[in-house]
């Protein structure tokens, strides 16, 4: 199994609302990443998870709150979420959180905040 | 610091014809190179890797790169195009992040390539 799984593929949420994102890996990676895509814009690293800590924030606003319950599970919960949050989410796992690892990615969550 | 600059936003070619999407970039350190395949509304998927072994890399649906350190570059390229692989052709570095051997990817502003029958 080679699939990193991401849920729910399209969400629209107040400003108000909270809502989670969920990532499923069962490939034994160590790390995991959330990115965020704009439209017609590379993805941008939000966060890394390496052997189920937190590694790097990439100085991401505290609206967002990533959570790794265990090796094969990465959520991304959101809070009072702005317009400009609106983008394509993908998240991503490597083997180990080395710099010559493959990042193999999710089909993404698409976000709309209105 | 570590960057990619892909020389085309766009490129368009007939099928059946060869595809080159341009890739160069810098890095401090001994970098680690890919090109990732995003069809519309999908996530990336892993077209090719280099490490440091074989400078031409053999990618999958008929894609390879070759590494030119000299040149800094990591060009694309498939000898026959097919409508199939109308799609954004991202350029990747990726290299320590700060002091650690923590994996950060730097992302080129991607190619969209249209391919015409």
């Amino acid at each position: 199994d080679t699939e990193v799984t991401q849920t729910p593929k399209h969400l629209v949420m107040g400003m108000t609302n909270k809502k989670s994102l969920k990532c499923e890996q069962h490939m034994g990676h160590r790390a995991m990443y959330w990115y965020k895509q704009k439209a017609k814009k590379p993805p941008e690293l939000m966060f890394v998870y390496s052997y189920e800590k937190l590694s790097i924030n990439e100085s991401v606003p505290s609206r967002f709150s990533p959570e790794c319950p265990n090796s094969s599970l990465l959520n991304l919960h959101l809070h009072a979420l702005q317009p400009e949050d609106s983008a394509l989410y993908l998240c991503a796992s490597s083997p180990g959180d080395d710099r010559r690892e493959t990042q193999y990615f999710g089909p993404g969550t698409r976000l709309l905040v209105l | 610091a570590q960057s990619v600059t892909q020389l085309d936003s766009h490129v368009s070619v007939s099928e059946g014809t060869p595809v080159l999407l341009r890739c160069n970039y810098s890095s401090s350190y001994s970098p680690s190179l890919f090109w990732y395949v995003q069809h519309p509304n999908k996530g990336l998927q892993l077209l090719l890797k280099y490490t440091s072994a074989a400078t031409l890399v053999k990618g999958i649906n008929g894609f390879e790169a070759e590494f030119k350190k000299s040149e800094t570059s990591f060009h694309l390229t498939k000898p026959s195009a097919h409508m199939s692989d109308a799609a954004e052709y991202f350029c990747v570095v990726s290299a320590s992040f700060g002091g650690t051997s923590y994996g950060k990817l730097t992302f080129g502003q991607g190619t969209i390539l249209t391919v015409h029958p």
